[in-house]
């Protein structure tokens, strides 16, 4: 199985800040990665396929990066409707595999 | 808009069986795989099953292959997880996902959730 690391599990910022949250994957995915929003109490949502592609809807703050085996998901001027958990997700094999979790907190 | 309606959930003892649905709308359902991920309390995400949109392929996690089976009823657009033989460690909301790529596994709607509780 895949095994997805992510770092930090924790960042307390402020509004404004730029945020950056890696991603390491365990073998080579090419960029077969997604990166998703959870807030507390809802269902996940999805902000970048295929590493680097926006979703649909999702403000161009968010951009993703890397293939291979290292990843970034980056917040340019993070909002606050933007403190959440971010988790990314291996989508090139199964068993699927998600990373730990990310929670960007209000500093 | 895509909707995933998930029910089922409750409370059931170990070693019990339960069977969880999702009502899909918004999307032509038979065009699209569909996933089942979890989420233990204060938990991370974890992936549980895929189905193909035809039902001809199913791709499970380690935790719960033997245990739990993922279907669908193209004509009734509803996805199933029937889990059987479940343990405390099965504790969790599980979410209905749409499968979003047409060449990766990316999951591009989810479902409200239903909490499935395993206790005695």
């Amino acid at each position: 199985d895949i095994q997805m690391t992510q770092s930090p599990s924790s960042v307390s910022s402020s509004v404004g800040d730029r945020v950056t949250i890696t991603c390491r994957a365990s073998q080579d995915i090419s960029s077969w990665l997604a990166w998703y929003q959870q807030k507390p109490g809802k269902a996940p949502k999805l902000l970048i396929y295929a590493a680097s592609s926006l979703q649909t809807g999702v403000p161009s703050r968010f951009s993703g990066g890397g293939s291979g085996t290292d990843f970034t998901l980056t917040i340019s001027s993070l909002q606050p409707e933007d403190f959440a958990t971010y988790y990314c997700q291996q989508a090139n094999n199964f068993p699927l595999t998600f990373g730990g979790g990310t929670k960007v907190e209000i500093k | 808009q895509v909707q995933l309606v998930e029910s089922g959930g409750g409370v059931v003892q170990p070693g019990g069986s339960l069977r969880l649905s999702c009502a899909a709308s918004g999307f032509t359902f038979r065009n699209y795989g569909m996933h089942w991920v979890r989420q233990a309390p204060g938990k991370g995400l974890e992936w549980v099953a895929f189905i193909r949109y035809d039902g001809s392929n199913k791709y499970y996690g380690d935790s719960v292959k033997g245990r739990f089976t993922i279907s669908r009823d193209n004509s009734k657009n509803t996805l199933y997880l029937q889990m059987s033989s479940l343990r405390p460690e099965d504790t969790a909301v599980y979410y209905c996902a749409k499968d979003g790529g047409a060449t990766d596994y990316r999951i591009d709607y989810w479902g409200q959730g239903t909490l499935v509780t395993v206790s005695s």
